[in-house]
C-alpha cells in the first residue's frame, strides 16, 4: 500500500498570507490527524478528522482549520500567517479507532518570512 | 490531562552500547503506548507499540514493556548501531495521541 503523502513538501510564505496543505491517507484509512512540529514546542496536536467530521481539536487559534473529503483526503488551512507558524506540519492516518497506530507522512515544511 | 514525559537528552553512545530511554505517562484510562522514531528530514515511523499492561513491544532489536504499576514504557536496545541515530518519541493514545518531547540519540562509531 502507498503511504501517507503530503503536498507540497516545502513552502515559503510571507506574513499575512494564507496557506493550504494537503494530505492523502493510506487507502482505507478514515482518520486523519494533523500535527505541528517546532524545535521549541515539539509535536503538538492540531486536529483529527474522521469520516469528514472533526473528532478532536488541539489548543490552536481559529486561524488553523481543516477539512476532510469523502475520499478521506484532508486539507489544513492557516490564515493570516505569523512568523511563529514556521514549522513542520505532519499528517497521520489510521484505520479509524482512536487508539490505533497512526502512520505519518513526510511532512510539509512551512517557512513564514 | 493525559501526558507523556520522556528523557530529553541528547543521548550520545558508542556503537554496541546499551540504550535506555525513559518514558512515563499520566492517563485517566488505559491508553495504548507507542515509540516512534524520526530520522532527519522525515516524518515519524512507528517503532513499536503495546496496547495493554505487561505487553512487550519489540522491533529491530528495540523493546519496551507496558508497566501499569509504574506508568512507564521505557525503550531499550542491547547494542546500538550508528544507523539508530535519530529522534525517538514516546506517545500514548486514548482519546487522542500525546507525544513526549523527543530524545535525540547519536551513536558514534
Amino acid at each position: 500500500k502507498a503511504g501517507v503523502t503530503q503536498t507540497p513538501r516545502y513552502l515559503i510564505k510571507t506574513r499575512g498570507q494564507q496557506v493550504t496543505l494537503s494530505c492523502s491517507p493510506i487507502s482505507g484509512h478514515r482518520s486523519v490527524s494533523w500535527y505541528q512540529q517546532t524545535p521549541g514546542q515539539g509535536l503538538q496536536f492540531l486536529f483529527e478528522y474522521f469520516s469528514e467530521t472533526q473528532r478532536n481539536k488541539g489548543n490552536f487559534p481559529g486561524r488553523f482549520s481543516g477539512r476532510q473529503f469523502s475520499n478521506s483526503r484532508s486539507e489544513m488551512n492557516v490564515s493570516t500567517l505569523e512568523l511563529g507558524d514556521s514549522a513542520l506540519y505532519l499528517c497521520a492516518s489510521s484505520p479509524g479507532r482512536v487508539q490505533e497506530t497512526q502512520y505519518f507522512g513526510p511532512g510539509t515544511r512551512l517557512l513564514v518570512l | 490531562g493525559d501526558s507523556v514525559t520522556q528523557m530529553e537528552g541528547p543521548v550520545t553512545l558508542s556503537e554496541e552500547a546499551f540504550l535506555t530511554i525513559n518514558c512515563t505517562y499520566t492517563a485517566t484510562g488505559y491508553p495504548s503506548l507507542f515509540w516512534y522514531v524520526q530520522y532527519p528530514g522525515e516524518g515519524l515511523q512507528l517503532l513499536l507499540k503495546a496496547t495493554k499492561a505487561d505487553d512487550k513491544g519489540s522491533n529491530k532489536g528495540f523493546e519496551a514493556t507496558y508497566r501499569k504499576e509504574t506508568t512507564s514504557f521505557h525503550l531499550e536496545k542491547g547494542s546500538v548501531q550508528v544507523s539508530d541515530s535519530a529522534v525517538y518519541f514516546c506517545a500514548l493514545s486514548y482519546n487522542d495521541m500525546r507525544f513526549g518531547a523527543g530524545t535525540r540519540l547519536t551513536v558514534k562509531p
